[in-house]
């Protein structure tokens, strides 16, 4: 079974330029989470969908981020423009409402993402 | 509200050692709690969870954690060590019924020959 695929697995930009990180849940899973994982912050919450609607975007950082979800099997982060302080690892992560409720959630490998 | 707090950063053992991670919570209903286990350049899995079942959940690889309500705790353990042990370890709590998950800090485990 194919997991959660995240795309690019590296992405190295220099500071002002666009950055999109793309992610594909597991067929199914109905739940969509997207964080972001540093030395200093450990892994915070960005934002997560349930049936392609962003529920909860609170943990996204500024208006230089915006994530959507067109369909059921595709997601984009976007951030425009990119900073320095924006280098990180991020995740992707699915879910399905059966299992949600006891937290499991099935995670990419990640995109690391270095800004100059 | 919810939190969760790993104490220690880094645990080094010796392979064949006990392993001791620890975490607490807090949460003002019953928590659900997880560990999650992260290895080198990939994402975190699953390890072990307790959704109010039996306070002592097992996991895989050997892993268990004993749910202490009376302590608000949720400490990871492991009676031998081994090299392919060595990944960072997070805690993470929500709330019973749906909520989503909020992780701790993580706690890098170490094995030494």
């Amino acid at each position: 079974d194919a997991g959660v695929i995240q795309s690019p697995r590296h992405e190295v930009t220099e500071m002002g330029q666009e950055v999109t990180l793309r992610c594909k849940p597991i067929s199914g899973h109905d739940y969509l989470f997207w964080y972001r994982q540093t030395m200093m912050r450990g892994l915070e919450l960005l934002i997560y969908f349930n049936n392609n609607v962003p529920i909860d975007d609170s943990g996204m950082p500024e208006d230089r981020f915006s994530a959507k979800m067109p369909n059921a099997s595709f997601s984009t982060l976007k951030i425009q423009p990119s900073e320095p302080r924006d280098s990180a690892v991020y995740f992707c992560a699915s879910s399905s409402t059966g299992v949600l409720n006891t937290g499991e959630l099935f995670f990419g490998e990640g995109s690391r993402l270095t800004v100059l | 509200a919810q939190s969760v707090t790993q104490l220690g950063s880094h645990v080094s053992v010796s392979e064949g050692a006990l392993v001791l991670l620890r975490c607490n919570y807090s949460s003002s209903v019953p928590p659900y709690l997880f560990w999650y286990v992260q290895y080198p350049n990939q994402g975190l899995q699953l390890l072990l969870k307790y959704t109010s079942a039996a306070t002592l959940v097992k996991g895989i690889n050997g892993f268990e954690a004993e749910f202490k309500k009376s302590e608000t705790s949720f400490h990871l353990t492991k009676p031998s060590a081994h090299m392919s042990d060595a990944a960072e370890y997070f805690c993470a709590v929500s709330s019973s019924g749906y909520s989503t998950l909020t992780f701790g800090k993580g706690t890098m485990l170490l094995v030494s020959p």
